[in-house]
């Protein structure tokens, strides 16, 4: 079973910072939280991880909380290119497995 | 540098049949993880292979083996192919070392009749 729980669809205009939010009150003090996304039948793509930190590339902003039970991937300015569905994961146990949930479908809206 | 490749890209076969697809990791990577995706179930991790020794398996019946060649490239054999196996299977490399990231390929479509 996944880690993480996501809601399963959003909506963010375009142009506009889409947040998208996880839950992961079950995460370890040594396990980092990944995010990817899937954009149609395509291999899903790295976005961006982070253990305790704040984080941030050239793709997006990974904001993580103190006890990091939760954290929100932010895309700053959302464009139609950025509709796909979008998964935060964390690696589990021993083997370092990567489980993935049913994600967000995150749908930009013109 | 270049990313992780599959081929084939699509693939059509019929039950019974066996099928072997091929995943190329990014340079310098040394484990290659495959993953099976179905409308229904998501995607479900098959197997890793990390310096030709398969390191992790999922829960999946042994018509899905795989292995690992000395240059990291891997394949993966699905026998007596099943209408469920119809899915997209993707592989992922990475270094290999624990919380490495993996970075997937495109994928090989098949689908069985």
């Amino acid at each position: 079973d996944a880690k993480t729980t996501q809601p399963p669809s959003m909506d963010c205009a375009e142009g506009r910072a889409a947040n998208l939010p996880c839950n992961h009150s079950t995460i370890s003090g040594n396990e980092y939280v990944y995010w990817y996304r899937q954009i149609h039948s395509q291999g899903p793509q790295y976005i961006i991880h982070g253990l305790k930190n704040n984080e941030t590339n050239e793709m997006a902003s990974l904001i993580i909380t103190e006890d990091r039970k939760s954290s929100t991937l932010i895309l700053p300015h959302a464009t139609l290119r950025d509709t796909a569905v979008y998964y935060c994961i964390v690696r589990v146990g021993r083997d370092d497995k990567i489980i993935f949930g049913k994600g967000t479908r995150l749908h930009i809206l013109p | 540098k270049a990313g992780v490749t599959q081929t084939p890209r699509y693939l059509i076969k019929t039950r019974g049949q066996q099928v072997t697809l091929s995943c190329s990791p990014i340079s310098g990577h040394r484990s290659v993880s495959w993953y099976q995706q179905t409308p229904g179930q998501g995607l479900q991790f098959l197997f890793e292979y990390f310096s030709e020794t398969q390191r992790n398996k999922g829960n999946f019946p042994g018509r899905f083996s795989g292995r690992q060649f000395s240059n990291s490239r891997s394949e993966m054999n699905v026998s007596t192919l099943e209408l469920g196996d119809s899915a997209l299977y993707l592989c992922a490399s990475s270094f290999g070392g624990r919380q490495e990231t993996q970075y997937f390929g495109p994928g090989t479509r098949l689908l069985v009749l």
